[in-house]
């Protein structure tokens, strides 16, 4: 079957670094993308990772290993504001993602 | 750009009710999906379309129909609501060569009893 793991939850604080781990086992794989979903909240897109290595989005990054089937979002200098929920998706045959559970990461001041 | 809008923001069907959930974009992107998202838990693909006449399903299609007559609509119906379809229902959209980078809409809460 085709399925994304990532921790239930993380927390950190203020000021801090987090990393959230995702491993997946799908067919037809195109790369990794990151959502993030505040509480009551739509899904907004954070990330996408077709090639091997580390994309940077100002306090965010996104890394993807191909080989290992694994990625990960590194958010740094965390603020109140990203405590949320964070989606790892696996793009489909380009037309489709399938998603994680999500983590919710708390953080505290 | 309203960007994706979705109608009814809440409702509360009797079981065996139908209804249709609307969902329209406002960004001529090609591609449309509808996901549910059950509490603690990621999304579930419903369905989807690649353009106007042509849906297709994904993970959890048993329940749902959908149609896509033009590029700004896709709505998705409910037939016999069950209380397992109580859930909630985000439309999403997203250009053809962009599909990892999905625009979503604010969401259906739908509570059957």
């Amino acid at each position: 079957g085709q399925s994304l793991e990532q921790p239930s939850e993380v927390t950190a604080v203020e000021g801090a670094i987090v990393q959230i781990n995702c491993t997946y086992q799908t067919s037809g794989f195109y790369g990794l993308s990151w959502y993030q979903q505040h509480d009551g909240g739509a899904p907004t897109f954070l990330s996408y990772n077709a090639l091997d290595g580390l994309e940077e989005t100002g306090r965010f990054s996104s890394f993807l290993s191909r080989s290992d089937s694994y990625g990960y979002l590194l958010l740094q200098e965390l603020q109140m504001k990203d405590s949320a929920s964070y989606f790892c998706a696996s793009n489909q045959a380009g037309t489709a993602l399938i998603f994680g559970k999500g983590t919710t990461l708390s953080v505290s001041s | 750009n309203a960007g994706v809008t979705q109608t009814p923001k809440f409702r509360i069907l009797k079981i065996g009710q139908s209804m249709t959930l609307q969902c329209t974009q406002d960004m001529n992107h090609n591609y449309m999906y509808w996901y549910r998202q059950d509490p603690g838990m990621g999304l579930k693909l419903i369905y989807y379309s690649v353009g106007a006449g042509i849906t297709d399903k994904g993970e959890v299609p048993n329940g749902y129909n959908v149609s896509r007559s033009t590029t700004e609509d896709f709505p998705l119906r409910l037939e016999l609501a069950a209380p397992s379809q109580t859930s909630v229902y985000f439309c999403a959209s997203s250009f053809r060569d962009s599909t990892f980078e999905q625009y979503f809409g604010p969401g259906t809460r739908l509570t059957v009893t």
